[in-house]
């Protein structure tokens, strides 16, 4: 069975300043990646995947993702942070249950942005 | 806005009593999955259909059951509700569970159970 830890409830960072959510995952076969985001009383929101190819994946809103297999870690980057940013971010992992695909998720970490 | 839409946004029922949450997913996705969110458990996931079959169970207690319709709707339905079920109810849609695609996730509805 597939897992996945983020080992921080809460990360504060300063607007401008760079952030890092971790993320590490556990998944037999070939690892299927991704982070979603949550805001207040909305649902959650692709943010970007890792299915193969290139470590370093960029997705929405200016954040990206670096692979390391090595490590088995896949953690969130943004260059500069912005208030906006600050909401749960959830790590997932996508693997076999039984006969069937799916996505299981982490325990979430709460970003905020100090202005 | 994902395209996926969920009713009702809210719903307050008491212990012992069953109710329906009803899914539409994104147009051309046949792919619709349940997730419950709750503080202590976290995003869990309940169950998942792919074009009107059950494809997928999760940690989905026997008193709750889901279908989907020939229309690609989907309904949850919880019954013998306990004061443990309230929680954050999402639906989610996909084209296709074997390809990796990414799941887009509707704005939930929130059950109270008193």
């Amino acid at each position: 069975a597939q897992s996945v830890a983020q080992p921080e409830d809460q990360v504060n960072v300063a607007e401008g300043n760079p952030l890092t959510v971790k993320c590490t995952y556990s998944v037999s076969g070939n690892p299927y990646l991704f982070w979603y985001v949550q805001y207040p009383n909305r649902g959650l929101q692709f943010l970007l995947k890792y299915i193969t190819g290139d470590n370093l994946v960029k997705g929405s809103y200016g954040f990206e993702a670096e692979f390391n297999k090595s490590q088995t870690s896949f953690h969130l980057k943004k260059p500069s942070a912005l208030v906006s940013d600050s909401a749960l971010y959830f790590c997932a992992v996508s693997g076999f249950s039984g006969s069937a695909r799916q996505l299981t998720f982490g325990s979430g970490t709460q970003l905020t942005v100090l202005p | 806005d994902s395209g996926v839409t969920q009713t009702p946004k809210h719903l307050i029922t008491a212990t012992g009593q069953r109710v329906t949450l009803r899914c539409s997913p994104r147009s051309g996705d046949l792919s619709v999955y349940w997730y419950q969110q709750s503080l202590d458990q976290g995003l869990q996931f309940l169950i998942q259909y792919y074009n009107g079959e059950e494809r997928a169970k999760g940690n989905i207690l026997e008193r709750f059951s889901a279908q989907q319709f020939p229309d690609l709707h989907s309904e949850l339905n919880l019954s013998s509700l306990e004061l443990g079920d309230s929680a954050l109810y999402f639906c989610a849609s996909s084209v296709d569970p074997g390809r990796h695609n990414e799941q887009f996730f509707g704005p939930g509805t929130r059950l109270t159970v008193l």
